[in-house]
């Protein structure tokens, strides 16, 4: 069974310039996460997907992200027009349906460098 | 609201040294904890976890237990190898959030 995968590994952008990053979770995971670690910190929570909807977006730190899941299966994180402070490693985690707790698998990251 | 706090590292043992990394929460109930570990390049994986109080997640030769008059989930290893070193994170889930609350990350790295 594959992995969580993630596209690019690593991006590097300017100031004002747009990035979108890609996951593709465990084939059959209904939920789908989205998470981001800058400078070093925790790793904080961006949004929830279930399926195609967005079950809980409150972690995501302004308008310019925008994240999406057409059809359910693959994500597309974009970043439109990026800030310094937006540099960090993007984690993409899926995991398969139920109510109770169900491993998250993770993705390697995508590390965003914005200049 | 829930968060999780673990000791700031970098930690840097010798090869077969002893390792606790302190990790404890805060949360409005009773939180299933976890340890995730990043390895160089690598993204992260589940190393253990345990899901009520007084459990001892395992795995590897690490261990954690589940104390919630401390309200911690230190690591531990007895011996660690240079294989070892990586970033570890402690990590909480309530079922009634569906998702992770880590905490900062700590830095091992074990000198042969």
């Amino acid at each position: 069974e594959a992995g969580v995968t993630q596209f690019p590994s690593h991006s590097v952008i300017e100031k004002g310039q747009t990035v979108t990053l890609r996951c593709d979770p465990i084939s059959g995971h209904d939920n789908l996460y989205w998470y981001r670690r800058v400078m070093g910190k925790e790793i904080k929570f961006l949004l929830h997907f279930v399926k195609e909807s967005k079950q809980d977006e409150s972690g995501m730190p302004n308008n310019r992200f925008l994240a999406e899941r057409t059809g359910g299966t693959y994500s597309t994180l974009k970043v439109q027009p990026a800030e310094l402070e937006d540099s960090g490693v993007y984690f993409c985690a899926s995991r398969r349906a139920g109510g109770s707790y169900n491993e998250q698998f993770f993705g390697p990251g995508t590390r965003l460098t914005v200049l | 609201g829930n968060s999780v706090t673990q000791m700031e590292g970098p930690v840097t043992l010798s090869e077969e040294a002893f390792l606790t990394i302190n990790c404890t929460y805060t949360a409005t109930g009773y939180p299933s904890l976890f340890w995730y570990v990043q390895y160089p390049g690598e993204g992260l994986q589940l190393l253990l976890k345990a899901t009520k109080a007084d459990d001892k997640g395992s795995n590897k030769g690490f261990e954690a237990t589940y104390r919630k008059e401390t309200t911690s989930f230190h690591l531990e290893k007895g011996s660690v190898q240079v294989s070892d070193s990586a970033v570890y994170f402690c990590a909480s889930w309530m079922d009634s959030s569906y998702k992770l609350i880590f905490g900062s990350g700590t830095r091992l790295l074990v000198r042969p």
